[in-house]
């Protein structure tokens, strides 16, 4: 079984671009998560995802922002980058939706490493 | 709300010895519990999990007691080995996870 996928691996923006990172769960989870870790700090919840729908969202500003498509992936999109903006956005999937869900265990991609110049 | 706390490290240990680290959380109702490991260059996976109070989650020689009273989830290992260096988080739900503590372990 494949686990979850995330691409792009590394990608280097400047500050103000716009960036997208794509997110593939394991087969048959309907729940996508998103994280920001930036160096030498620990994981920030960013987004949550299930069945299409965005079900919570961390404490960040709008211009992170993403869906989820009928296929489950998922996309992160962040606009007007900013140099703080600098980490590793790791993807999970989980196998259950619904109201409980957010004490299932998680399956985690490899992530994705922003570097924002 | 819920929350948890996580002894931040880091850690630094000789081979063959013995780890602790503390984990305490705040929570309405009976949510499960977990440790991920994360180990360099890679994403976090599974380590253990408990779903229940007194439950036990082992793996790898890791250990963990769910402790409904002290409302914690320490992990444990008798005998560390260099391979464990890694950075551990202790996690609530999806949305709560420790800061994260780095484990160093000298041959």
């Amino acid at each position: 079984e494949a686990g979850v996928t995330q691409s792009p691996t590394h990608l280097i923006k400047t500050r103000g671009q716009q960036v997208t990172l794509r997110c593939s769960p394991i087969s048959g989870h309907t729940s996508v998560y998103w994280y920001q870790q930036a160096l030498g700090l620990g994981l920030q919840f960013l987004l949550w995802y299930d069945e299409g729908e965005e079900r919570n969202r961390g404490n960040f500003p709008p211009r992170f922002s993403g869906r989820q498509f009928p296929n489950y992936s998922s996309e992160l999109n962040v606009n007007a980058l900013e140099l703080e903006d600098s980490a590793l956005y790791l993807c999970a999937s989980s196998s259950t939706g619904g109201r409980f869900s957010s004490y299932n265990e998680q399956f985690f991609g490899p992530g994705t490493r922003l570097t924002v110049l | 709300g819920n929350s948890v706390t996580q002894m931040e490290g880091p850690v630094t240990l000789s081979e063959e010895a013995f780890l602790t680290i503390n984990c305490t959380y705040t929570a309405t109702g009976y949510p499960s519990l977990f440790w991920y490991v994360q180990y360099p260059g890679e994403g976090l996976q599974l380590l253990l999990k408990a779903t229940k109070a007194d439950d036990k989650g082992s793996n790898k020689g890791f250990e963990a007691t769910y402790r409904k009273e002290t409302t914690s989830f320490h992990l444990e290992k008798g005998s560390v080995q260099v391979s464990d260096s890694a950075v551990y988080f202790c996690a609530l739900s999806v949305m709560r996870f420790g800061a994260g503590t780095r484990l160093t372990v000298k041959p």
